[in-house]
């Protein structure tokens, strides 16, 4: 069945230091959507990307949707103490509005 | 816009009672909302799709007899575990994405997600 990974699983980062997670998809995806957890919070919707080479901005977070629209990644640069969570990434599962989530990288901003 | 709320946000129950989980979106109108289980430090499962009016759609190895869904209006869905065991301790969270032209806050490609509930059975 569609699979979706993320990597890596974790990331431990100094606070100012940039930090990219990637997403791959074992299908062709309609689009991607990203989503954040705050440690002990709910999954709160950050983008969704459709066309094949996008790039959004976020202020200090910048999306890509691949080539093939099989992979995307999320970047942050100069990390602060509020991007800490877990970042997901999504897939549409079929044509419904299922979808199939990443397992998440974890991420953590040392002060 | 676009908000969705859990009731309980929390609950604490004996093994073998069953527990009513609702789902609400308060500003839009959703034909489909999607319950999910997350455990701790994991991803979401999707569990099942609620359809207003319908039957749900279970994922595979969800017991539908167990997890109980029903989506009785387009604001509305309850997920009701039942005779509840330890092993079903969980984060439960709901999520569901705005009809076209229900009107309200959100758009109809994005899942908004409830603040999810915390079930601890004993």
């Amino acid at each position: 069945g569609q699979q979706v990974m993320q990597i890596p699983q974790y990331q431990h980062v100094q606070e100012g230091e940039d930090f990219t997670t990637y997403c791959n998809s074992s299908t062709t995806l309609s689009n991607i959507q990203w989503y954040k957890q705050r440690p002990g919070g709910h999954p709160v919707f950050l983008i969704q990307l459709v066309k094949s080479g996008e790039v959004k901005k976020q202020k200090r977070l910048t999306f890509q949707f691949g080539e093939a629209k099989k992979n995307s990644s999320l970047h942050i640069t100069a990390t602060q103490t509020t991007d800490v969570g877990t970042y997901f990434c999504a897939g549409p599962k079929g044509y419904g509005q299922n979808f199939v989530f990443g397992p998440g990288t974890r991420l953590s901003v040392l002060p | 816009g676009a908000v969705v709320s859990q009731h309980p946000s929390w609950v604490i129950c004996k093994s073998g009672t069953s527990v009513k989980i609702e789902c609400r979106s308060l500003d839009f109108q959703a034909t489909t909302m999607f319950w999910y289980r997350q455990f701790p430090k994991q991803s979401l499962m999707l569990m099942a799709t609620s359809n207003e009016g319908s039957k749900a759609t279970y994922e595979q190895g969800v017991e539908k007899d167990k997890f109980l869904i029903n989506h009785a209006s387009l604001t509305l869905s309850t997920l009701t575990v039942t005779s509840a065991h330890p092993e079903d301790s969980s984060f439960y969270i709901c999520s569901a994405s705005p009809a076209s032209g229900s009107g309200g806050g959100g758009d109809t490609d994005t899942q908004y997600f409830g603040p999810g509930t915390r079930l601890t059975v004993l």
